[in-house]
């Protein structure tokens, strides 16, 4: 149980272009979802959470013109990076908050590796 | 002062020895730990969960809580090749909230 899905796995795109990912709960509903972004050997920088039919709430510099946060449903959140640029390649990884085996904490998706050229 | 201190490493050990890893905290109110598990170019897997202070064990998993230490630890016993990977600690005031990170602890098991 508890099992987080991310799309696409990896994207690369040419700079000036949006790029949108995926992330969903398989097997529980997930009313807030968070997303992270991680520079390799680095530990995971908190984005923003992502609360289901309201707005995402955004970290101390973060753009959130440029990082679209949509949480539609209560297994499905979406990020939007807008007009890429070289420097928004990273890792960027979601993760739902969920009950499982007694374990209320973060489920974490596999990831999705963007690189902007 | 950061909120969550974690040694990053690398830790090389040969295979079937123990793994050791801990983090400091600075924050009294936490209440849930976690040790999480990340695979190169993966996502985190949580592999223990405690609440408050205490052992837990899973397998050849144990997961130690001081809280008057402010101190967590993950023993890992017989490691194996596949225990390769980084090793995040992560613990909250509230089980399933924001969640601090330690900045991961990568662990090298050589056959």
């Amino acid at each position: 149980g508890a099992v987080v899905s991310q799309h696409p796995s990896w994207v690369i795109c040419k700079s000036g272009t949006s790029v949108k990912i995926e992330c969903r709960s398989l097997d529980f509903q997930a009313t807030t979802m968070f997303w992270y972004r991680q520079f390799p050997k680095q530990s995971l920088m908190l984005m923003a959470t992502s609360n289901e039919g309201s707005k995402a709430t955004y970290e101390q510099g973060v753009e959130k013109d440029k990082f679209l946060i949509n949480h539609a449903s209560l297994t499905l959140s979406t990020l939007t990076v807008t007009s890429a640029h070289p420097e928004d390649s990273s890792f960027y990884i979601c993760s739902a908050r969920g009950d499982a085996g007694g374990r209320s904490t973060q489920y974490f998706g596999p990831g999705t590796r963007l690189t902007v050229l | 002062q950061k909120e969550v201190e974690q040694d990053p490493g690398p830790l090389s050990v040969p295979e079937g020895a123990i793994v050791s890893l801990n983090c400091t905290y600075s924050n009294s109110a936490f209440q849930y730990f976690m040790w999480y598990r990340q695979y190169s170019r993966k996502g985190p897997e949580l592999l223990m969960y405690t609440y408050s202070s205490g052992n837990k064990e899973d397998g050849r998993f144990t997961a130690q809580v001081d809280k008057s230490s402010k101190y967590i630890s993950l023993f890992i016993r017989d490691s194996q090749p596949s225990d390769s990977a980084t090793y995040l600690c992560a613990m909250s005031v509230y089980g399933n909230n924001r969640l601090a990170f330690g900045k991961g602890n990568q662990v090298v098991v050589i056959p």
